[in-house]
Formats: structure tokens, sequence, C-alpha cells
């Protein structure tokens, strides 16, 4: 089984600033790589697939990028609405999750 | 618009069994591969299950493997999730949610139903 590690597991900073969140890989994913946010209550919302394209409807504020082992999550300036846990999932060889990274208001 | 809403979530001995279901609409049910995802309270995500658009491809996480059963019903837009041999580490907030076009990612989520296993 693939394993993600982020880090870190929290990031506490003020709206306006940049988040920089990292996912390492047990072992190469290529670039099989996507990121999710989720609000409390709420399911998680496709951010980024395939390490660095954005989905549908998603603001350009958020990229990624990244390739075999090390993936980074860049939200260029904090908005309120960002405030949120993120995760990354690799589909690779199978499909596993990160255990997620809290973006905390500071 | 796509929309997918599960339900059938509840309280369960362990031992136990329970139902899942998850309606789906907005979008050709039986093109897609739809998924099974669990998140224990607090924790983060863990698929369970996948079935294929027609149905016949089923695929398992290791740890309900053998205890968990996926279907669909397509004429229905329905998909379910039997569980069986139910135990505490099985409680969990369950999603069904649809294959992404462009892999296997989630580009639609259910509300989710949470089934709590405990005596």
């Amino acid at each position: 089984e693939i394993v993600l590690t982020q880090s870190p597991a929290t990031l506490s900073l003020s709206p306006g600033e940049r988040a920089t969140l990292s996912c390492r890989a047990s072992q190469s994913v290529s670039s099989y790589l996507g990121w999710y946010q989720q609000k409390p209550g709420q399911a998680p919302r496709l951010l980024i697939y395939d390490a660095s394209n954005r989905a549908t409807g998603i603001p350009a504020r958020f990229s990624g990028s990244g390739s075999g082992t090390d993936f980074t999550l860049t939200i260029s300036s904090l908005e309120p609405e960002d405030f949120a846990v993120y995760f990354c999932q690799q589909r690779s060889n199978s499909l596993t999750f990160g255990g997620g990274t809290k973006v905390e208001i500071k | 618009e796509v929309q997918l809403l599960e339900s059938g979530g509840g309280l369960v001995q362990p031992g136990g069994s329970l139902r899942l279901s998850c309606a789906a609409s907005g979008f050709t049910f039986n093109k897609y591969i739809i998924y099974w995802v669990r998140q224990a309270p607090g924790k983060g995500l863990e698929w369970v299950s996948s079935i294929s658009g027609s149905g016949v491809d089923t695929y398992y996480a290791d740890s309900v493997k053998g205890r968990f059963i996926i279907s669909r019903d397509n004429s229905k837009n329905m998909l379910f999730l039997q569980m069986n041999s139910l135990r505490a580490e099985d409680t969990a907030v369950y999603y069904c949610a649809k294959r992404f076009d462009g892999g296997s990612f989630f580009d639609y989520w259910g509300q989710g139903t949470l089934v709590t296993v405990s005596s």
C-alpha cells in the first residue's frame, strides 16, 4: 500500500498569507496525485488532479506541483473561506489518502 | 446538476449488518465507476469499495474484503453497500462518490451517512 504523509499537521496563517502544504508518497506515484478541501460537516471537494491541474471552478490561487514522491499544494493568498482541512490522494496503485493538513486562522 | 444522496446509516451492534444506499441523479449513471469512501470521526479518508459502470467489476479495501458487498441497480440509478460482520472500527461517515472523468479521483460526493458500531 502506498502511504501518503502530509505535513505540517496544522498550519496557522492569516488571511492574505501564502500557504504551502506538503504530501510525500512512500513510493513513486508519478503525477497521479490529487488534492481535496474539506470544511466541517461537508464532503471533500476536488481541487487539483494529476498533481497540477485545477478542477472545474477552482480559483487560480490554488496550485499544485510535484511528481514522483514529493508534492505541494500552494494557496497564493488565503481567503477566509480557505481555512479548512486539505487531503492528498493517489491513484497510482489502488486509492489512498494522506492524513490531512488543517489550515487554521492565526 | 449532479446529486448523490446516501441513506441507511445508523447504530448497529458489533457483528451486525447494515445496508447503505446512494441515490444518484444528474449524470449518466451507468457510465461511471462509483465509490464508497469513509471517514472515521475526526480522522482522515479511506477508500472502501468501487464498482464499474456495468456492475460487473467490484473492488474492496483489504479492511472490508469478505465482509462488505458493493452493488448497483442502473435501472434505478442506485448504489448499495451491504455491510456484514460490522466492527467498532467500521464506525464512520460513509460517502458515495462519482469518478472524475480525468482519472480515479472523486469529483462529486454525497453528504454522507453515519454508521456507528457499538454495543
